[in-house]
């Protein structure tokens, strides 16, 4: 079936390295990818969203890229910082009813 | 404040005993939604609502219902709890959902333990 998954579970990174999360996703049909964070005792926050006839975007310390060819999304951190320390999710949507659908989540970690 | 609340942040109950866990957002959205969240499963989608009386099924539905009379509050009703309903839950809202995408946010989450 359609699915939404991360290459791996942990990531560990040096304060002021860049960091980068890779997700793969399954339904070429999606429509919007949105990254998520969540911090330990909090709801996922929102990071950044790009929309499938995109390949960049960028915010603040943030950038997507979205690989259509391989169904490879990531996330990119500039200058990481401790508070980056948290869980990430990537998320599509997709269908007629926007259905959002969440990877399983992976630890980034900031070593100071 | 922009927020999404929910009621009570933790709950620890007996298998059967009929519970309502409260979410209510003051933005005005339209589209709100109940996730479970467990390790190593990611966030699951249970009910989502678009609008005011209109739900549909997420992904994990059994067990649980919802309702939305009114726009702002969409409760979670668990009428027998059971063991495996043991999780973290998370209420969410946006503006409507669609090809135009808006950030939804969500609330700080619900610890329940089923025993």
């Amino acid at each position: 079936g359609e699915s939404v998954g991360l290459h791996l579970p942990t990531l560990s990174v040096q304060e002021g390295d860049n960091s980068i999360i890779n997700c793969a996703y399954s339904n070429s049909a999606s429509d919007y990818f949105i990254w998520y964070k969540q911090e330990s005792g909090k709801g996922p926050q929102f990071i950044i969203d790009i929309r499938s006839n995109m390949d960049k975007r960028q915010g603040q310390r943030v950038t997507v890229l979205l690989n259509k060819t391989v169904k490879h999304l990531s996330l990119q951190i500039a200058a990481t910082q401790p508070g980056d320390s948290a869980v990430y999710f990537c998320a599509e949507i997709s269908g007629a009813n926007s259905k959002l659908t969440f990877g399983k989540g992976i630890t980034l970690s900031v070593r100071p | 404040e922009a927020q999404v609340t929910q009621n009570p942040r933790y709950l620890i109950t007996v298998t059967g005993k009929k519970l309502t866990v409260t979410c209510s957002q003051n933005m005005n959205h339209e589209y709100m939604s109940w996730y479970r969240q467990d390790p190593g499963l990611g966030l699951r989608q249970i009910y989502y609502s678009m609008n005011v009386e209109v739900t549909d099924k997420g992904d994990v539905p059994e067990g649980y219902k919802v309702s939305r009379k009114e726009k702002r509050n969409f409760p979670l009703i668990l009428e027998s709890p059971s063991p495996n309903q043991t999780s973290l839950y998370f209420c969410a809202s946006s503006f409507r959902q669609g090809w135009s995408y808006n950030e939804q946010f969500f609330g700080p989450g619900t610890r329940l333990t089923v025993l």
